[in-house]
């Protein structure tokens, strides 16, 4: 029991779909996290949110547009993606975004499929 | 730029001992993290480390070298259930995770 979940677990979207991942941590940090995960490649961070404020964004295509109302749920709105963006797709969480040990918990992800 | 080395795939036998080793390169250093991720599931978390030095804990220990921008991941009495991924971590001096690709271990009996 890792305190954040994920949903959906699987998703399969058309070229020209919009839909949404969904994070909620229960662990009552400060910080949340996205990440892509392709096979056999380091995890790779999308965007951050410290105390609901975007800090980080590794010039993630728009297509990829991340929503953060409140310190425990984040989400991922996804539109017109491409094929190469099928992936695992990570949510993570951290007491916060500054400081030396700073944990992170990650959900179980997204397996996302773009056809 | 910032990289994070680590052996791709390693085979190892139950009770056995094995070491994985793992090379960074960042701007600013901030701690060494490991993780284990089995297939399917979340990574979570096994060691810190962010000065010299060997860290027990039970079965596995982490051992860190600044100078050398070395850590090694260290698993003993080596059990079924440690198949998995083990992921290398670096903290920089924004305090983000510099990733390795993850070293796939595979328990033969």
């Amino acid at each position: 029991e890792t305190g954040v979940t994920q949903t959906p677990r699987h998703l399969v979207m058309g070229m020209t779909n919009k839909k949404s991942l969904k994070c909620e941590q229960h662990l009552g940090h400060n910080a949340m996290y996205w990440y892509k995960q392709s096979a056999k490649k380091p995890l790779e961070l999308m965007f951050v949110y410290n105390f609901k404020e975007q800090t980080e964004n590794n010039s993630v295509p728009s297509r990829f547009s991340p929503e953060c109302p409140n310190s425990s749920h984040l989400f991922l709105h996804l539109h017109t993606l491409q094929p190469e963006d099928s992936a695992l797709y990570l949510c993570a969480s951290s007491q916060d975004g500054q400081g030396d040990y700073n944990e992170q918990f990650f959900g179980p992800g997204t397996r996302l499929t773009v056809l | 730029g910032q990289n994070i080395d680590q052996p791709t795939e390693m085979t190892a036998t139950e009770g056995a001992i094995v070491q994985i080793n793992c090379t960074y390169q960042t701007s600013g250093f901030n701690g060494l993290f490991w993780y284990q991720q089995h297939a399917g599931e979340a990574p979570t978390f096994l060691s810190y480390n962010v000065l010299d030095g060997l860290e027990e804990k039970g079965r596995f220990s982490s051992f860190l070298s600044r100078s050398k921008g070395y850590s090694y991941l260290l698993l003993k009495e080596l059990q079924m259930k440690d198949s998995a991924s083990y992921l290398c971590a670096a903290m920089d001096s924004n305090y983000q995770l510099i990733w390795g690709a993850g070293t796939k271990l595979i328990i033969k009996p």
